[in-house]
């Protein structure tokens, strides 16, 4: 079993370009989460589907969409990327108990 | 107050002794409480679950929940070089976890 995937692993933008950072999990979990993770912030919610079809806003959602494309697969989107969206994102699935567990991440730098 | 509170500076302790961490929260209707484990570069992972007042023992992690105080704290017995990394503390509230900033552990041999 693969656990959680992410695709890509890095990435480098410039500013005004978009993308999709893809996720997927063969774990059979409702839940999935994006955070991004910055120095001296810790790792901020993006946004969450709690089951295939509904997805609502963490923390710091501005500047992204996601997709619950099914039940294995997040996506995350960038329309316009910023500079300030240089971070490492990090996708997680949730199972009983709420018990999370994280995806490889993806190492995204806005120029 | 910020939700998830950790010791602040690194924590650098010798091989073979105990590395004690502790976070305190500030949500008291949480029932659920993680330490998660990140290598540099690497992605976080789950160490010890914890959802009831008292000890809960894995191998050399000890997780110990306090919820009148609101803290949670995490022992590392017998540290190894290998347990150098950062601890992240998370509770569960609000359809998400909250996590801490993290403490950086240094194991020196």
């Amino acid at each position: 079993n693969a656990g959680v995937t992410q695709t890509p692993k890095f990435q480098v933008l410039k500013t005004g370009q978009s993308m999709t950072l893809q996720c997927a999990q063969d774990m059979n979990h409702n839940s999935m989460y994006w955070y991004r993770q910055d120095p001296g912030m810790g790792l901020r919610l993006i946004y969450y589907s709690a089951s295939e079809g509904t997805t609502d806003k963490g923390e710091v959602p501005n500047g992204y969409n996601v997709s619950r494309l099914n039940k294995r697969e997040f996506s995350l989107r960038l329309e316009s990327a910023a500079p300030s969206q240089t971070s490492v994102y990090f996708c997680a699935t949730q199972r009983r108990e709420y018990e999370q567990y994280f995806g490889p991440g993806t190492r995204l730098t806005v120029t | 107050q910020k939700e998830v509170e950790q010791n602040s500076g690194p924590l650098s302790v010798p091989e073979g002794a105990i590395a004690s961490l502790n976070c305190t929260y500030s949500d008291r209707g949480s029932q659920s409480f993680f330490w998660y484990r990140q290598y540099s570069g690497k992605s976080p992972e789950l160490i010890m679950s914890i959802y009831s007042n008292g000890d809960k023992e894995d191998g050399r992690f000890t997780a110990q929940l306090n919820k009148a105080s609101q803290y949670v704290s995490l022992l590392i017995r017998d540290s190894q070089p290998s347990d150098s990394a950062t601890y992240l503390c998370a509770f569960y509230g609000n359809n998400r976890l909250a996590f801490g900033k993290g403490n950086q552990v240094v194991v020196i041999p």
